[in-house]
């Protein structure tokens, strides 16, 4: 219950296109669902996150979409751009508990 | 840089050696973690330190042992380890008792050979 799993593990988008990726979880009680991204040689850095009193929170070109009766909630980057080629990680907490990670997701946007 | 610093960025170390990885926070974080990062894994916690007391341990074999000798530094002793324990070693730190940032290190690319 403690799982967040997340799709695809690699994704492949063109310039300029949407990238998704998506998470879900069991646990009722996660209340802050964040999202890092990685570069390689580099750790992971907070990119986005939402708290479930809102659908949708939007920075720039990423915007998390979040479904509380399903227990899903995903990132959308739109206009993908080649600088933004990494790993991304959704976490999930409840709480004063640690971050869940899911698996992550490699994504690269050719030019 | 994300205030936590971690040193050293790449270590190679025999199956026989001692070794020990180094994180520091200058964020007044009062939380610290280690994660492990293989390829095709997620994220593996490791250890988590809550007010300097060890508050998580989640089954790391006894050849990794941490160490946080106050809020702002944290170990990670390395002794006999096996091949399969070539990772990124990451660092990280937050404020424990909120859904906070947490705030990673740049990590430890260790190779045991």
């Amino acid at each position: 219950q403690q799982q967040v799993k997340q799709s695809p593990q690699s994704l492949i988008v063109q310039k300029g296109g949407i990238s998704i990726i998506n998470c879900a979880y069991e646990n009722t009680a996660f209340d802050y669902f964040p999202w890092y991204q990685q570069f390689p040689g580099k750790g992971p850095a907070l990119l986005i996150a939402i708290r479930p009193d809102v659908s949708e929170k939007k920075e720039g070109r990423f915007t998390i979409s979040f479904n509380k009766s399903a227990k899903q909630f995903s990132l959308h980057i739109m206009d993908s751009q080649p600088g933004d080629s990494a790993t991304y990680f959704c976490a999930a907490s409840a709480g004063a508990q640690k971050l869940v990670f899911g698996q992550g997701t490699r994504l690269t946007i050719n030019p | 840089e994300t205030g936590v610093t971690q040193t050293p960025r790449h270590l190679v170390m025999g199956m026989t050696n001692k070794k020990s990885l180094k994180c520091e926070q200058h964020l007044g974080h009062n939380a610290m973690y280690w994660y492990k990062q293989s390829a095709k894994k997620p994220l593996e916690l490791m250890f988590v330190y809550s007010l300097e007391e060890r508050v998580e341990n989640n089954s790391v074999p006894s050849r990794f042992s941490p160490e946080c000798p106050n809020s702002s530094h944290l170990f990670l002793h390395l002794h006999t380890l096996q091949p399969e324990d070539s990772a990124l070693y990451l660092c990280a730190s937050s404020f424990q008792g909120m859904n906070t940032e947490a705030f990673f290190g740049q990590g430890t690319r260790l190779t045991v050979v």
